[in-house]
């Protein structure tokens, strides 16, 4: 079936990079996501790739797609403590649901 | 305004009482859902429906029940809570081209 994996927990300090990773099982995802869930909040889309892309870069966010690994991966440039939250990726399935992985907490240590 | 709203915020209940929670959303998107949010588990879907006619049950679906009584409104039933259903509950919309989903800000569930 379709699951998405991340690691629970990343700690970075403030001004390093931050690298978030995601593996996935559905090849036949169309679009990759990465959304962002601040403490007491919802979860907000931060960026997404289209299945065909190998990278994209949104200002400080660059992700990478290995679709050979089924690897997805959320690297956060020059990290500030206003990004520490919930990241999580998710996938397109193939009935056009989302399948969110379980989350990874950035703590970022001033 | 919000886009995607979600009454209440916090409720605290006993165990066996009957629960509801709202959704209503002003982005005009056909599709809604229904997810709870536990530590270490992310995101699990109860339900889900594309349009007004349509629900489906997703992957925790029993204990719960829904109701799209129209395309802005997707409430979520809890006719006899227990405390493992003790979690935070999203709603959420999407549109048909990105699917790209909308979150509501959660409601904060206890059951004691």
């Amino acid at each position: 079936g379709e699951d998405v994996e991340q690691s629970l927990f990343l700690s970075v300090r403030e001004g390093d990079s931050s690298v978030i990773n995601c593996t996935y099982t559905d090849s036949s995802s169309t679009y990759l996501y990465w959304y962002k869930q601040e403490p007491g909040a919802g979860l907000q889309l931060l960026t997404y790739i289209f299945s065909n892309m190998d990278m994209k870069q949104d200002q400080r966010l660059t992700v990478l797609l290995n679709k050979k690994d089924k690897h997805l991966s959320l690297r956060i440039a020059d990290t500030q403590t206003g990004d520490s939250a919930i990241y999580f990726c998710a996938e397109s399935g193939a009935t056009n649901k989302l399948i969110f992985g379980t989350g990874t907490l950035l703590a970022v240590q001033p | 305004d919000a886009d995607v709203t979600q009454t209440p915020r916090n409720r605290i209940t006993k165990t066996g009482k009957r629960i509801m929670l709202e959704c209503s959303q002003t982005k005009g998107h056909d599709r809604m859902y229904w997810y709870r949010q536990d530590p270490g588990l992310g995101l699990r879907l109860i339900y889900y429906s594309f349009d007004v006619k349509d629900i489906n049950k997703g992957e925790i679906s029993d204990g719960y029940s829904v109701s799209r009584q129209a395309q802005a409104k997707f409430s979520l039933s809890l006719e006899s809570a227990i405390p493992n259903q003790t979690a935070l509950y999203f709603c959420a919309t999407s549109d048909l081209i990105l699917g790209e989903q909308f979150f509501g800000p959660g409601t904060r569930l206890t059951v004691l």
